[in-house]
């Protein structure tokens, strides 16, 4: 089993539309948790920290389950510009980062 | 530009050559990383250092790359008898040891072509 698996979509939603991504993850990568954002040859940039409280950032929200080891990211009234791929990360206790392939999102008009 | 950024953006080199690569992290972070990125793959990390230290280098990493970061500052990254495999984006990140140690910031990369 990977350190951290998603589902490597696509998806393709109509924009407007409120999509969510998870995440699982293995004991090794279970110190912190992010998810990235990566346009297409570009590099990856930091979208949100996930926090066990669970964290909303204007549109775009985290949750945290220990419990069952998963991580997911809702994104509200999706735009064109939301595009792209969303990589969720792992860190363990060597402060190295795990990285999922990445979930592709293509919002249309 | 406070960002992390890389040098080249693009290398074209031929198999067999040598080639490296510069990255400037963020000034005040102490944390700097190596990536190796293919297409539709996720970040592979290479090394990590902290100040001048190289802490940790994956075992995937074959003695023809070495990296260095001497002052604790910038890095640099060499790949030498490139191989066609070798073929992808290499990104650096740098954090920082304070607030949120794990969050890494990125550079724009520099895509390497072996032919």
């Amino acid at each position: 089993r990977k350190e951290v698996e998603q589902d490597p979509g696509p998806f393709n939603v109509p924009e407007g539309a409120t999509v969510a991504f998870n995440c699982t993850y293995s004991n090794s990568a279970s110190q912190s948790f992010f998810w990235y954002r990566q346009d297409c040859r570009k590099e990856p940039k930091l979208l949100m920290s996930v926090y066990s409280s669970g964290n909303e950032d204007g549109r775009f929200t985290a949750q945290l389950n220990r419990a069952s080891q998963y991580i997911s990211l809702l994104i509200r009234d999706s735009k064109l510009s939301d595009s792209a791929t969303y990589l969720c990360v792992g860190a363990g206790n060597n402060r190295k980062l795990i990285w999922g392939l990445g979930t592709s999102l293509a919002v249309n008009p | 530009d406070t960002g992390v950024s890389q040098d080249p953006r693009h290398k074209i080199t031929k198999r067999g050559q040598n080639v490296t690569f510069r990255c400037d992290p963020i000034s005040e972070h102490n944390r700097l990383y190596w990536y190796r990125q293919t297409l539709g793959q996720g970040p592979e990390f290479l090394t990590y250092f902290q100040n001048e230290a190289q802490l940790e280098k994956s075992r995937l990493l074959s003695d023809r790359f070495s990296a260095e970061r001497p002052k604790g500052s910038f890095s640099t990254l060499e790949i030498q008898r490139t191989e066609q495999g070798d073929s992808a984006m290499y990104l650096c990140a740098s954090s920082s040891r304070g607030a949120g140690p794990y969050e890494q910031y990125f550079g724009p990369g520099t895509r390497l072509t072996v032919t």
